[in-house]
């Protein structure tokens, strides 16, 4: 079956701007987790969203917001970009997101000029 | 909150040496996750822990969860170039979401 797909995969933004990206888990998962990777800081924790309720939110300001659609996909969109916003944005689906598999896109890399 | 600590961040070794990667709760687990991530690629999951004590051996790489589920390690023996990536392990508590580590870079030298 197809993986969980990411777009776009590759984006430059200014400061200022904002960026909307977009999930499709993999058919059957109903959990959608997001997660920010930059070097050396590893992967950070976004959200969380399962039957489009967000179940779980790291420390991130709120210029960071998701949201799960009826057929799960996700999105997420930062505003009012900053250059440290920089980052592969990872998105990851779970039949089971407490203590299932996370199955990760390829990411969306992000550069904020 | 729950925090993962994850060391070593580097590790550099010949073809041949064994490796190890250390993961830390701050609190207890209800389970484990580890994961790899090849240059350029995205993480992979590997296997999950979840009960005390428990170790799982995967080919060369040997995972075990600590007693107080609190800690865990990725042990790999006589280390291969296809071995090259980033570790990482992701604990699960008290139906909290799954926090990774800041992972290990492994280098491989042939």
């Amino acid at each position: 079956k197809a993986g969980v797909t990411q777009t776009p995969r590759y984006l430059i933004k200014t400061r200022g701007q904002q960026v909307t990206l977009s999930c499709s888990p993999i058919s059957g998962h109903r959990s959608v987790s997001w997660y920010q990777q930059t070097p050396g800081q590893g992967l950070q924790f976004l959200f969380e969203y399962f039957s489009e309720t967000q179940r779980n939110k790291g420390n991130f300001p709120g210029r960071f917001s998701g949201r799960q659609f009826s057929n799960s996909r996700s999105e997420m969109n930062v505003s009012t970009l900053e250059l440290g916003d920089s980052a592969l944005y990872l998105c990851a689906s779970s039949s089971d997101r407490y203590t299932g598999e996370l199955f990760f896109g390829e990411g969306s890399r992000l550069t904020v000029l | 909150g729950q925090q993962v600590m994850q060391i070593p961040q580097y590790q550099h070794v010949q073809e041949g040496e064994d490796f190890t990667t250390y993961c830390n709760s701050s609190t207890t687990l209800s389970n484990i996750q580890w994961y790899k991530q090849r240059p350029g690629g995205h993480p992979v999951f590997l296997i999950q822990l979840v009960k005390s004590g428990e170790v799982k051996k995967q080919k060369r790489l040997t995972f075990q969860f600590g007693e107080a589920k609190k800690n865990s390690s990725l042990h790999i023996t006589a280390t291969q170039t296809t071995d090259v990536g980033t570790y990482f392990c992701a604990g699960g508590a008290n139906n909290n979401d799954m926090r990774f580590g800041a992972g290990t870079r492994l280098t491989v030298k042939p």
